[in-house]
């Protein structure tokens, strides 16, 4: 069974770095993208950007270019999204989510984590 | 970037009832990389239709996606209580985006 098991929630301050994680099992993680989408709160789903843990090939969205940092480690089987400076507008749900394939073609997301609250408050 | 803008943005409909959701791209979508996701209350979303029109696994054929180039539409044949819920339009092209949603109440 493919499952992703995101870390816990997160109370920062602004300007703190935080990194947060998402560890798959159930499937190889290095063939398939690991994709970050943000959901503020009451609003939409916001898609931030994916990561290939075959061969860290990462793309942005162009929102979120310059803003975070989406990383993994494959002998981990972990994805991680991460910031440098935390701003009140980063409170969110960050969901990472499972392609369904590496083509482009299948690169919706087929499984997905449980969410991870971030709340940015002084 | 492909901004897509789903309507209506709230559905008021009856249990039974047949629920039609629009999806349009500023552009067209390439090769009919569209997909639906519904997202209940506290719940992380779930697949529901990829490639316009193929069905994800487990999900009953009263879902239904079709349309290509710019133009989408999901469709629920009769509505069952636990389809209530928000649906999310998503473009996995070049650079991938979400619509802002559909709500799907009980009327």
């Amino acid at each position: 069974e493919v499952q992703l098991v995101q870390s816990g929630a997160e109370v920062k301050k602004p300007g703190e770095s935080l990194k947060i994680s998402c560890k798959g099992s159930g499937y190889s993680f290095t063939s398939y993208w690991i994709g970050w989408v943000r959901q503020m709160p009451g609003k939409g789903l916001e898609w931030m950007g994916i990561i290939y843990p075959g061969d860290s090939d990462t793309r942005y969205s162009p929102s979120f270019q310059g803003q975070v940092t989406i990383s993994a480690d494959k002998s981990i089987s972990t994805a991680y999204l991460q910031w440098s400076s935390l701003k009140a507008s980063d409170t969110a749900i960050y969901y990472c989510a499972r392609s369904a394939g590496y083509s482009s073609s299948n690169r919706y997301f087929k499984h997905w984590g449980q969410g991870s609250l971030v709340t940015v408050s002084s | 970037e492909i901004v897509l803008t789903q309507s209506p943005g709230t559905l008021s409909l009856s249990p039974g009832e047949r629920a039609t959701l629009s999806c349009r791209a500023s552009q067209s979508v390439s090769s009919s990389s569209l997909a639906w996701y519904q997202q209940k209350p506290g719940q992380a979303p779930r697949l529901l239709i990829y490639g316009a029109s193929s069905r994800a696994a487990g999900i009953p054929d009263r879902f239904s996606g079709s349309g290509s180039g710019t133009d989408f539409t999901l469709t629920i044949s009769r509505l069952e209580p636990e389809d209530f819920a928000v649906y999310y339009c998503q473009q996995y092209g070049s650079s991938p985006t979400f619509g802002q949603g559909t709500k799907v109440e009980i009327k």
